[in-house]
């Protein structure tokens, strides 16, 4: 009963930086989603994977890079990582694209000095 | 800019009481779902409502959704401590294909 595991849990990056945040979901969902979480603010999507293969920018994609590996995982990538990306990132996935709810990861807080 | 908005942005009540925190949104929508956020934890589902739909139980929640003024509204009954955290509303739009999430309600309840 593991859902959607997310690793790290927390990371501190200095500016310039790059790390890939990782998940992994075991409940044979077809879609998968990053998003980020800013103080006081809901959830903002950076991409999205409606089925192994395929990717799509959400709201926010700008800075980041997705690879949707497997089934099971979809991973974030910050090439270049900026003050801007410090955030609690939230991965998740569904049964369908968008639509129907969401089971979410723990969260990555991430900190860029 | 957010399509749902909460309010309101905080609420604080004692153990017991009923807690109500409503949405708003600016057009039209396919469904709408409430999550509950711990502090420090990831989001939990509560409940979706479709927008054919006007009211929805589980447990001590109940929602209702009122497409013609574009609102939402989370009841929950009789509030235990453990339900202290942040609750999102999030809308779904078929064209776009977007679910998009509230500032959040935080609730505070107190033994």
């Amino acid at each position: 009963n593991a859902g959607v595991t997310q690793t790290p849990k927390f990371q501190v990056l200095k500016t310039g930086q790059s790390m890939t945040l990782q998940c992994a979901q075991d409940m044979n969902h077809n879609s998968m989603y990053w998003y980020r979480q800013d103080p006081g603010m809901g959830l903002r999507l950076i991409y999205y994977s409606a089925s192994e293969g395929t990717t799509d920018k959400g709201e926010v994609p700008n800075g980041y890079n997705v690879s949707r590996l497997n089934k099971r995982e979809f991973s974030l990538r910050l090439e270049s990582a900026a003050p801007s990306q410090t955030s609690v990132y939230f991965c998740a996935s569904s049964g369908e694209v968008l639509g129907t709810s969401h089971t979410f990861g723990s969260g990555t807080r991430l900190t860029v000095v | 800019s957010q399509q749902g908005e909460e309010d309101p942005q905080a609420l604080s009540i004692q153990e017991g009481e009923n807690a109500t925190m409503n949405c708003s949104y600016k057009t039209s929508i396919n469904n709408l779902q409430w999550y509950r956020q711990n502090s420090g934890r990831g989001l939990v589902h509560l409940i979706l409502i479709r927008s054919n739909e006007r009211e929805k139980h589980s447990g001590r929640l109940r929602v209702t959704l009122d497409t013609s003024k574009k609102s939402s509204s989370l009841l929950i009954t009789a509030s235990r401590a453990a339900d202290t955290a942040s609750y999102f509303c999030a809308t779904f739009k078929a064209a776009g294909n977007k679910l998009t999430f509230g500032g959040g309600t935080r609730v505070l309840v107190k033994p």
